[in-house]
Parts: structure tokens; sequence; C-alpha cells
């Protein structure tokens, strides 16, 4: 990858859905990534989608890509006060090991 | 299975010491990377290995340096110590075929002092 955007700071209100907006510039991204951290603890790696899908959803989960705009969604439905993270946007390109991370958005997530 | 494990997860040192850190990656993977992360620069790539091989590098001076062993498990070593030092060392495995798909450690917290 070459540089991913995405906003600092997201807040919502506890069983609204939250969604975490992410741009890529890398037009051959082969795999994108959602990744969560909570406070003290390292990168869990929540979900991926391939460059040649659309969306694909996973329980609360639901991930959105849209090629042409090189953009990239988490939502998270009915989200919850343990959602509350950083969560990080990463893609990786043919022939690259390395992904590209994101700087992360932190998510607050409030009664 | 056992997850990623990193040791230790918290040191403290001096200016101008050095330091090693130690990551266990899950078993059958073959690539680690190691990131260090800041609020200032986020989440930034050190350098990967594989098979015992440092198969890419990211933009760190001479004084970050790793290696990988037989079994897959990997250091990192810092050394001449400074302030802007002080992070999260994260340390990630993965298959190492491209598929991107990594798993991360606790992490090791340090500050130099």
């Amino acid at each position: 990858g070459e540089d991913v955007e995405q906003s600092l700071f997201l807040s919502v209100r506890e069983g609204d859905s939250s969604v975490i907006n992410c741009t890529y510039t890398d037009s051959s991204s082969t795999y994108l990534y959602w990744y969560k951290q909570e406070p003290g603890a390292g990168l869990q790696l929540l979900t991926y989608i391939f460059s040649n899908m659309d969306m694909k959803q996973d329980q609360r989960l639901t991930v959105l890509l849209n090629k042409k705009d090189k953009h990239l969604s988490l939502r998270i439905a009915d989200t919850q006060t343990g959602d509350s993270a950083i969560y990080f946007c990463a893609d990786i390109s043919g022939g690259s090991y390395i992904p590209t991370f994101g700087r992360g958005t932190s998510l607050i997530v409030h009664p | 299975k056992a997850g990623v494990t990193q040791t230790p997860r918290y040191l403290i040192k001096t200016r101008g010491q050095q330091v090693t850190l130690s990551c266990s990656p899950i078993s059958g993977h073959r690539s680690v990377s190691w990131y260090q992360q800041t609020p200032g620069q986020g989440l930034q790539f050190l350098f990967e290995y594989f098979s015992e091989t440092q198969r890419n590098k990211g933009n760190f001076p001479g004084r970050f340096s790793g290696r990988q062993f037989s079994n897959s498990r990997s250091e990192m070593n810092v050394s001449t110590l400074e302030l802007g030092d002080s992070a999260l060392y994260l340390c990630a495995s993965s298959m190492g075929g491209g598929e991107g798909e990594a798993f991360f450690g606790q992490g090791t917290r340090l500050t130099v002092v």
C-alpha cells in the first residue's frame, strides 16, 4: 500500500450504528483489513475483504468497499461500550508482504 | 493455539543504553514484523523477517536491528537509546505468503528516561 487515511475520532451513542471510514491510494491493493486496538493491547484483526468484493458482513460488522473511490468503511451495528477502541484500516498490495496502516480512528461510545 | 507472545511487557531504560525485545510468533508462522507505535507518528513499520532473513525494512536508523532464529522467534535490538525511542513496540506474525493477515502480540512498552 502507499497511503491510508482515516479520521482520528468518532463519538457515538450506545445502541447506535458506528461507521468508520478509510481511504487508500494504492490501486493495486489486494486485501483490506480492519484491526481493533484496546487500551494497553496489541492490534486484533476484526475482518478483512478481498479487493474483488464489494461487501462483507460478519455478525455486527459490515465492511463496504468502493474500489472506484478507493474508499473502505466499517459499520458496527448496535454499538456497545465495549466497542470503544482505536480502529485501524490497512491495505496490502500485490507482491508486498507488509500492510500499510492508517493512523487509526478512536471510537468513543457513550451511554 | 498460542498467540503471539512478546516479552517483556514493560521496560524502563536510560538514554544511551541498549535494549533487546523478544517475540514468539504463532506456531507455523514464518514471518515476523516489528512496528513502533507512538501517539505522534502512529504505527510505523520497522522491519520484517522471513525464514531468518530480513525481507523488508522501514525507514529507521541503523540503531534499530533485528534477527530471527530457526524456530521463527525474533528479537529486536535498539542501541544507544534516545528519549524519542519511548514507544509501544508491536510484533506481528503471519504465514508470510503475502496475504497479509497478521496477528499481533500485546506489545512491549519501552520508556527511555
